[in-house]
């Protein structure tokens, strides 16, 4: 079974530092992987989709990377604003199926 | 339109009452998703329709219902649901069954007394 482990669990940090937050599936054939962001009590917003030919995307201050061979991704925030408060999830499918299965989550807070 | 809109937003009831929840999505997305996500939790997968037909249940029970009256709105039906069941039911969209991005809802919190 499928296990999606996120390093750290909470994170506090000043305004103005580069952050990066960690991703650990347990199978390691991953096909899609997306990071999303969810406020508290709302639905969570797509930030960056990695499909099964890619290794890396890129979205303004955000950059997300996965390595197949690890099972592992990495989300890099740069420059964090207090507005990047937020749960961070990863969510990955294996073998071009549609069930993505979630991480555990990153509580960021960022201090202005 | 590039949402996905779940109603209501909240609901609370008891037992015995028998309620729906409402997704719709104006995107030609053709995989349509249930989500259930309980406090500090990420969220699980309960439902998958793909071009209208259910083609995934996380073997999740049968007081939850779910339905896909077309390819624009979903639809789960409650029934006898216990305390436990209390959660954001979050409602998600992707163009493909082959999940691209997913789109999801803001959900519906549900309190059941």
């Amino acid at each position: 079974k499928q296990e999606v482990t996120q390093i750290p669990a909470a994170l506090s940090v000043p305004e103005g530092e580069n952050l990066v937050l960690n991703c650990s599936f347990t199978d390691s054939a991953i096909y899609n992987l997306q990071w999303f962001r969810q406020d508290p009590g709302k639905g969570l917003t797509s930030l960056l989709l990695i499909q099964s030919s890619q290794r890396e995307q890129t979205s303004g201050r955000l950059n997300a990377s996965l390595d197949k061979s690890s099972g592992r991704s990495t989300l890099y925030i740069a420059a964090s604003q207090p507005g990047d408060s937020a749960t961070y999830l990863c969510a990955g499918t294996t073998s071009g199926t549609y069930k993505y299965i979630f991480g555990t989550g990153t509580r960021l807070k960022v201090l202005a | 339109d590039t949402e996905v809109t779940q109603t209501p937003k909240h609901l609370v009831m008891g037992m015995t009452n028998k309620k729906s929840l409402k997704c719709e999505q104006h995107m030609g997305h053709r995989a349509m998703y249930w989500y259930k996500q309980k406090a500090k939790k990420p969220p699980e997968l309960m439902f998958v329709y793909s071009y209208e037909k259910l083609s995934i249940n996380e073997s999740v029970p049968s007081r939850f219902s779910p339905e896909c009256p077309n390819s624009s709105l979903l639809n789960l039906h409650l029934h006898a649901l216990q305390p436990e069941d209390s959660a954001l039911y979050l409602c998600a969209s992707s163009q493909e069954d082959r999940a691209n991005v997913l789109t999801f809802g803001a959900g519906s919190r549900l309190t059941v007394l």
